[in-house]
């Protein structure tokens, strides 16, 4: 079975912290993606790799940055935390070979900044 | 005008009902459909996807994707308090998905 963990479940910090959010799969997919979960707004792509040292901005990539340093581990970091990034945030990976839509997500963290 | 379009429910039904979920879409390239399920406090995981139009059944479960209408569909027959859920759509031209908001199913006894 594909595993995809994430660092912590629920997470709180304060306004203006720097936060790591951190994702490992454990099944050599080559295309890693993090999300934001929103009531009413569904999932948007922050951010997403296909490859190491790869990234290509998602849908809303203000405040956030990535990283991608070893091919299971892709990690969100948000420079600055502030209130409307109050969110869930899911990490999902997929083979390069099955396109983007069997992915495989993580079980998500709940951000709370304060 | 958002590019894919889910009613978000919430959909209450007794168990036993032929649940009907859709979605619909404005851009023509999408290729693949998808369905994903997500329980509560866990992340989304792909229950069919679908390529291009037609049919698809697994189980309880059909997928229908009509192009022509931009629209797709997922049922569930049969429906269990299992079932209780919320049902994503997506959809894929290329590397991303594009997800529908999500609509919330409660089955109950």
């Amino acid at each position: 079975d594909v595993k995809v963990t994430q660092s912590s479940r629920y997470l709180v910090k304060r306004t203006g912290e720097k936060v790591f959010l951190e994702c490992v799969q454990d099944m050599d997919h080559e295309n890693m993606f993090w999300y934001r979960q929103d009531p009413g707004l569904g999932l948007r792509l922050i951010y997403f790799s296909y490859d190491v040292k790869m990234k290509e901005k998602g849908d809303i990539p203000e405040g956030y940055s990535v990283s991608r340093e070893k091919k299971e581990r892709f990690s969100l970091i948000l420079e600055s935390a502030s209130t409307n990034q109050t969110s869930m945030y899911l990490c999902a990976s997929s083979l390069v070979n099955s396109g983007a839509y069997e992915q495989y997500f993580g079980p998500g963290t709940r951000l709370t900044v304060t | 005008q958002k590019e894919v379009e889910q009613d978000p429910g919430p959909l209450s039904v007794p168990e036993g009902a032929i649940v009907s979920l859709n979605c619909t879409y404005s851009n023509s390239a999408f290729q693949y459909f998808m369905w994903y399920r997500q329980y509560s406090r866990k992340g989304p995981e792909l229950l069919m996807y679908t390529y291009s139009s037609g049919n698809k059944e697994d189980g309880r479960f059909t997928a229908q994707v009509d192009k022509s209408s931009k629209y797709i569909s997922l049922f569930i027959r049969d429906s269990q308090p299992s079932d209780s859920a919320t049902y994503l759509c997506a959809m894929s031209a290329r590397r991303k998905l594009i997800f529908g908001t999500g609509t919330r199913l409660q089955v109950f006894p």
